[in-house]
């Protein structure tokens, strides 16, 4: 199965501060993503990938940046983390073609913003 | 508007039950993708079905693609299926790539 590792799994930050989440996939998937999960919403995409190089707002992208410098490694980034960012955030790797478009998921990081 | 809806929003089981979880989407994207969540966060897909029926152990998944539904079914439910059951669809964002848009998911708890 893909693999999908995440990093750190749990964090604490202060509000105001730089926070970097990373995600690291080996499975060659062109394609990764960026969710956060919160009660009441379900999995929101925040920013996703084409490739190497490639970052793309997703839905909920506002306070968050993302960089993809290489194939494998895809990270979301907090310049100013604030308390309505502490959440579940999910990292997700996948191919895409018309075929199939299965998407394989981490194990998840919680963040608390205090 | 809501795209993926899934009913119901929790359900409790006595072990041995069957179970029918539902999934409608307002979109016109088809693919469809069935995930479960573990107690402990991780998500894990059960199912890629676009259309027609698949088996998987005691799963079976039904997507009736013209009536934008998909139903997820657990036969014979375990104190091991408690989690978190997530429908999700693809909304394309380009020819080359795809996004998927979750529903709020359904909340499984089986009790001896």
């Amino acid at each position: 199965e893909a693999a999908v590792t995440q990093s750190p799994r749990n964090k604490v930050a202060v509000t105001g501060g730089k926070v970097t989440l990373s995600c690291n996939q080996t499975n060659n998937h062109n394609n990764m993503y960026w969710y956060r999960q919160d009660t009441g919403h379900g999995l929101r995409l925040i920013h996703y990938s084409y490739g190497a190089g490639s970052t793309e707002k997703g839905d909920i992208p506002d306070g968050y940046k993302a960089s993809r410098p290489s194939q494998e490694n895809f990270s979301l980034i907090l310049e100013l983390a604030t308390p309505s960012q502490t959440s579940v955030y999910f990292c997700a790797s996948g191919d895409h073609d018309r075929a199939n478009t299965e998407v394989f998921f981490g194990k998840g990081t919680r963040l608390t913003v205090v | 508007g809501q795209q993926v809806q899934q009913s119901p929003a929790s359900l409790v089981l006595q072990e041995g039950e069957n179970a029918e979880l539902q999934c409608n989407f307002s979109s016109t994207a088809t693919r469809l993708q069935w995930f479960y969540q573990h107690p402990g966060g991780r998500l894990v897909s059960l199912f890629y079905n676009p259309s027609g029926t698949k088996h998987t152990g005691r799963l079976t998944s039904t997507t009736v693609t013209n009536e934008r539904r998909s139903s997820l079914h657990i036969s014979s439910s375990q104190t091991t299926d408690s989690g978190t059951y997530f429908c999700a669809i693809d909304r394309w964002a380009s020819s080359s790539f795809s996004k998927l848009v979750f529903g709020q998911g359904t909340s499984l708890s089986v009790v001896p």
